[in-house]
């Protein structure tokens, strides 16, 4: 059993639309991050969060600690979005778990 | 700007070759990790380490070994590659211990080993 669930495993959408990706953990956690992964491997950190919500641009990411999930929104898509978004948790214990990734697609 | 730099973006090794890949940041951090990524298993931690000359095992040290001489460079070594160790390489270094720091990653290592 995974640590931290994240879903859709694929998403496909077209340019302009609202993408949702959604995380679920099951540890206690410091922190929770979003990551971004481009083709050809290299990460980002888009967010950290330990509660409420964050903005950056277009991306938007929630955290709500009592059910232990967690959002990454993204409005007016476009495909330079297109990449693999990871949800990862740093937990109590210092303990670092990483979702399996979402991997975006965004069609012009 | 923050940077984490990895030697090699593509790598092709012969099993039972010993390999290292090198890691360096230039933000004076003390915590650098090495993970691994592969499809359906997501980022996968190998080793990690603390401080200089520091290291911990994470969850899949088996094969592997890592030096930290000093606290901007930290090696991974492949002591005798074998197949199952082509992978995604990722260094990554955060600043401190303390609760919520985020981190920050190399742009990876593409390993093949044949």
């Amino acid at each position: 059993k995974n640590e931290v669930e994240q879903s859709p495993q694929n998403l496909t959408a077209q340019e302009g639309e609202f993408i949702t990706i959604n995380c679920s953990y099951s540890v206690g956690i410091s922190a929770l991050h979003w990551l971004q992964q481009h083709p050809g491997g290299g990460i980002v950190s888009l967010f950290m969060l330990s509660s409420g919500k964050k903005k950056h641009g277009r991306l938007i990411a929630t955290i709500n600690i009592q059910e232990k999930h967690s959002s990454l929104h993204i409005t007016a898509s476009h495909p330079r979005d297109s990449a693999v978004y990871i949800c990862a948790v740093r937990s109590s214990g210092n303990q670092f778990y990483f979702g399996t990734g979402t991997s975006l697609t965004v069609i012009p | 700007d923050v940077k984490v730099t990895q030697s090699s973006r593509y790598l092709v090794k012969r099993t039972g070759e010993k390999v290292f890949l090198e890691c360096v940041q230039d933000m004076d951090h003390e915590n650098m990790f090495w993970y691994r990524q592969d499809p359906g298993l997501g980022l996968r931690l190998i080793y990690f380490s603390y401080d200089v000359k520091m290291k911990e095992k994470g969850d899949i040290p088996e094969g592997y070994s890592v030096s930290r001489e000093k606290k901007e460079r930290f090696s991974l070594i492949l002591e005798s590659a074998s197949t199952n160790q082509t992978s995604m390489y990722l260094c990554a270094s955060s600043p401190g211990q303390g609760i919520g720091y985020g981190y920050t990653f190399g742009s990876g290592t593409r390993l093949t080993v044949v």
